[in-house]
């Protein structure tokens, strides 16, 4: 059965200073990688896709398929980078499948 | 583009009434997917639909069902409800294909 683990419930960090949101996967096929931020009090949205290969607001991910992780970075935390963050899965290979999520991790950047 | 929209925003049912959720998917979307989100957990799938028949369908008993119409709008219908229905339900939407989904804000649906 495939299954996402985000280890951390809650990670605080100051303002500047690295950011690493830890995901590990179990899936038997291919799968195809996504981090999703819900800020306060707005629905959750789409920050990126492994297969995009993008940064989107100095985040990037990279998808480790020895270790099986999809850790997402940011050098250089702000403010506004405080949300709940989760990391899914799906099949990959062109259909929409329904999407596997982790439990999320509370980001809080500290001033 | 109102982008995805769910009604009601808020429910609060009894034990064992029967529910109907509604979402109209983003504009260009034609794939219509809904989760189960309690609290403190991630959404978990519940199922999908694509031209009217549900493609794809995650671990939830047959209570819960759904329905998509010709303009690609959906409902989630779930039976005998039970305490531990209480929860978030989303809808998201995309394109057939991996493009990510464009999420609703939710119905919170309370069991009493």
């Amino acid at each position: 059965a495939q299954r996402v683990t985000q280890p951390e419930k809650l990670l605080s960090v100051f303002k500047g200073a690295p950011v690493e949101l830890k995901c590990n996967y179990s899936y038997s096929g291919s799968p195809e990688l996504f981090w999703y931020v819900q800020y306060s009090r707005q629905r959750l949205q789409l920050l990126l896709r492994h297969i995009s290969r993008e940064s989107i607001k100095g985040f990037t991910a990279d998808l480790n398929k020895g270790e099986t992780s999809f850790h997402l970075k940011k050098p250089f935390a702000q403010e506004e980078d405080s949300a709940m963050y989760y990391c899914a899965l799906t099949e990959s290979g062109g259909g929409a499948d329904g999407l596997t999520f982790g439990k999320g991790t509370h980001l809080i950047i500290q001033p | 583009d109102a982008g995805v929209t769910q009604s009601p925003t808020h429910l609060i049912k009894t034990r064992g009434q029967q529910v109907t959720l509604r979402c109209s998917p983003k504009s260009g979307h034609d794939t219509v997917s809904w989760y189960q989100q309690a609290l403190g957990q991630g959404p978990q799938f519940i199922f999908q639909y694509y031209e009217e028949e549900e493609r794809q369908r995650g671990n939830f008993p047959d209570r819960f069902s759904g329905h998509q119409f010709p303009n690609y709008s959906s409902e989630l219908n779930v039976n005998a409800l039970l305490l531990g229905d209480s929860a978030l339900y989303l809808c998201a939407s995309s394109p057939l294909g991996p493009y990510g989904y464009t999420f609703g804000s939710g119905t919170r649906l309370t069991v009493v």
